[in-house]
């Protein structure tokens, strides 16, 4: 079953609106990291949140990181619609998993209306 | 620009005909990986390299090959495709002077791969 899987699996909203995805995982971690993929295209790091860590910011993105409910939330505000995209979560597993790789998530598929 | 090429972008080929997809990063990563991605089952692990001459499998390795002769390149050898290998495929690199995992993945931009 996925480490990471990401919630809602699809949303839909305006421009100028906040979107907010989450990501549940099933086992304790070292860091998580959010990508993003444009469609068909390879997917870009947008952040690291290590397993100390509660919230880390970047630009619009915002990441919070609950390890007491393994979970972990993206939120980018004030939307454009050049943020339509897919967005991934990745785990590192901690000890529990194979380390030698992240495992990625199913993704969330963010559309922006303009 | 450091970047990580995939070549090529697209092909289509038959059943039983040998191919290799190049892969190439500029930034002395010494971590590399391959991966593919279908619809509904995310992106899955495929084989991966710790460094120059280190190779391992990953979550789906069958019916794949790699080398890592040289640090910047790492090919994905098909030698007789199949139809259940059509699929979007993607090669990343890593620095691991942090530490595994602790750096971001770099991937290139994808081949989209028909096995007919």
């Amino acid at each position: 079953s996925q480490q990471g899987e990401e919630d809602p699996q699809a949303l839909s909203i305006q421009e100028g609106e906040n979107a907010t995805m989450n990501c549940s995982y099933k086992t304790s971690i070292n860091n998580l990291q959010w990508y993003r993929q444009n469609s068909g295209r390879g997917l870009v790091h947008l952040i690291l949140i290590r397993s100390n860590e509660r919230e880390k910011h970047s630009g619009r993105l915002r990441v919070t990181l609950d390890t007491s409910k393994k979970s972990s939330s993206l939120l980018i505000t004030a939307s454009r619609a050049a943020d339509t995209a897919s967005y991934f979560c990745a785990t590192d597993g901690g000890r529990s998993y194979n380390t030698d790789k992240l495992i990625f998530g199913t993704g969330t598929r963010l559309q922006v209306f303009p | 620009e450091a970047q990580v090429t995939q070549n090529p972008r697209y092909l289509i080929t038959v059943t039983g005909k040998k191919l290799t997809v190049t892969c190439s990063q500029n930034m002395n990563h010494e971590y590399m990986s391959w991966y593919r991605q279908d619809p509904g089952l995310g992106l899955r692990q495929i084989y991966y390299s710790m460094n120059v001459e280190v190779t391992d499998k990953g979550d789906v390795p069958e019916g794949y090959k790699v080398s890592r002769k040289e640090k910047r390149n790492f090919p994905l050898i098909l030698e007789s495709p199949s139809p259940n290998q059509t699929s979007l495929y993607f090669c990343a690199s890593m620095s691991t002077h942090l530490g595994l995992n602790n750096s971001p993945l770099h991937f290139g931009n994808g081949t989209r791969l028909t096995v007919t």
